[in-house]
């Protein structure tokens, strides 16, 4: 099992559209997870950190389920600016970040 | 000024030369890694570091070294370059605590 293991879509929405993104891992001892943006051919950046239960911000929503080791991001009211591709990336202990292959998102008119 | 800043960008070279990806960074972290990235593979760990004495292997580290030559210098060698390596490059950052990574803009590395 891959450590942390990613659909890597395309998921095409139209504009306006709810998504959701999981992500699982093997790690059961991963204490730090987050969820990164990447343009195409650009860096990554951090869009949300998930630490307990899951957070929130604007259109954002990040959850954690522990017991099932994945988290998921849902975007609500879809942006064409939104596309982009999300990489789920988890906290190996206190050493490393391993990050996943990553979900292409691509909004459309 | 970038955070962290890589050069070259962009290089092509021939298989069998030796080159080096360079990066630095303004943040104070102690930490920072190189990642390279395939499409379909995402980002996959070649070396890290926690401090200049201390170099960690990644998952992918064969036919890679570094050298990281003060807190804000960590560089990439290739020694004897092959197609294979062709890549995006990125050299991130991150606190102790790794509350967050910081990367580079990349470099985009050709080998032919």
């Amino acid at each position: 099992r891959k450590e942390v293991e990613q659909d890597p879509g395309p998921f095409n929405v139209p504009e306006g559209a709810t998504v959701a993104f999981n992500c699982t891992y093997s790690n059961s001892a991963s204490q730090s997870f987050f969820w990164y943006r990447q343009d195409c051919r650009k860096e990554p950046k951090l869009l949300m950190s998930v630490y307990s239960s899951g957070n929130e911000d604007g259109r954002f929503t990040a959850q954690l389920n522990r017991a099932s080791q994945y988290i998921s991001l849902l975007i609500r009211d879809s942006k064409l600016s939104d596309s982009a591709t999300y990489l789920c990336v988890v906290n190996w202990g206190t050493d490393k970040l391993i990050f996943g292959t990553g979900t292409r998102l691509q909004v459309f008119p | 000024d970038a955070d962290v800043t890589q050069t070259p960008r962009n290089r092509i070279t021939k298989t069998g030369k030796r080159i080096m990806l360079e990066c630095s960074q303004t943040k104070g972290h102690d930490r920072m890694y190189w990642y390279r990235q395939d499409p379909g593979l995402g980002l996959r760990l070649i070396y890290y570091s926690f401090d200049v004495k201390d170099i960690n292997k990644g998952e992918i580290s064969d036919g890679y070294s570094v050298s990281r030559q003060a807190q804000a210098k960590f560089s990439l060698s290739l020694e004897s370059a092959i197609p294979n390596q062709t890549a995006l490059y990125f050299c991130a950052t991150s606190d102790y605590l790794n509350t967050e990574a910081f990367f580079g803009q990349g470099t985009r590395l050709t080998v032919v």
